[in-house]
């Protein structure tokens, strides 16, 4: 069962352009749900998180936006550059010291020039 | 000075070995953890450590054993290796007060089992 379905599986944009992956979840006890980016070789790096008290959280070009009647958030990355070509994932948890983050599928995006 | 990091890097073998796969933090968190990343890049918790006491361990073969000497340190031990357990082999920690939260990664291990 994938209790986080992410979408899309790839995505190209354009240097400059908007960048925007959706997730999904199903679990109401989730209360934490971070993005991770992966470059090739590497492990996955911590970008932005959010918790479910707040709608909208920016960190520089990286938005999350949350929606918790919908069950729904997403990443936004503005001004799209080449070196935010990478996986994405995004991941939910239930904060507690039996914790784990359920990832989604993740997003290849490629931006190119 | 690497946050967590992993060796070996890379791990070729053939079915039937045995292997060991170490992990060390030096960020003072006290919960590490396993994930694996398939082929299609899927990740998986298997393991998570909090102060050296096991408090995850989800649907993964007995083949795996992860060993805990100190929080600082979690390895992984994969007997009798099969094909399917071809992956890339994340390590990860996170900090005290908020466990779970904020989880750290190390660079992997590319298992391939040939």
């Amino acid at each position: 069962q994938q209790q986080v379905k992410q979408s899309p599986q790839s995505l190209i944009v354009q240097k400059g352009g908007i960048s925007i992956i959706n997730c999904a979840y199903e679990n109401t006890a989730f209360d934490y749900f971070p993005w991770y980016q992966q470059f090739p070789g590497k492990g996955p790096a911590l970008l932005i998180a959010i918790r479910p008290d707040v709608s909208e959280k920016k960190e520089g070009r990286f938005t999350i936006s949350f929606n918790k009647s919908a069950k729904q958030f997403s990443l936004h990355i503005m001004d799209s550059q080449p070196g935010d070509s990478a996986t994405y994932f995004c991941a939910a948890n239930i904060t507690g010291t039996a914790s784990k983050l359920t990832f989604g599928t993740g997003t290849r995006l490629q931006v190119t020039l | 000075d690497t946050a967590v990091s992993q060796t070996p890097k890379y791990l070729v073998t053939q079915m039937g070995n045995d292997k060991s796969i170490k992990c060390e933090q030096n960020l003072g968190h006290d919960t590490m953890y396993w994930y694996k990343q398939d082929s299609k890049k899927f990740l998986k918790i298997m393991f998570s450590y909090n102060n050296k006491e096991l408090i995850i361990n989800e649907t993964v073969p007995n083949r795996f054993s992860p060993k805990s000497p100190d929080k600082a340190h979690l390895n992984l031990h994969i007997n009798s290796l099969e094909l399917g357990d071809s992956a890339v082999y994340f390590c990860a920690s996170s900090p005290p007060g908020l466990a779970g939260s904020e989880q750290y990664f190390g660079p992997g291990t590319r298992l391939t089992v040939t």
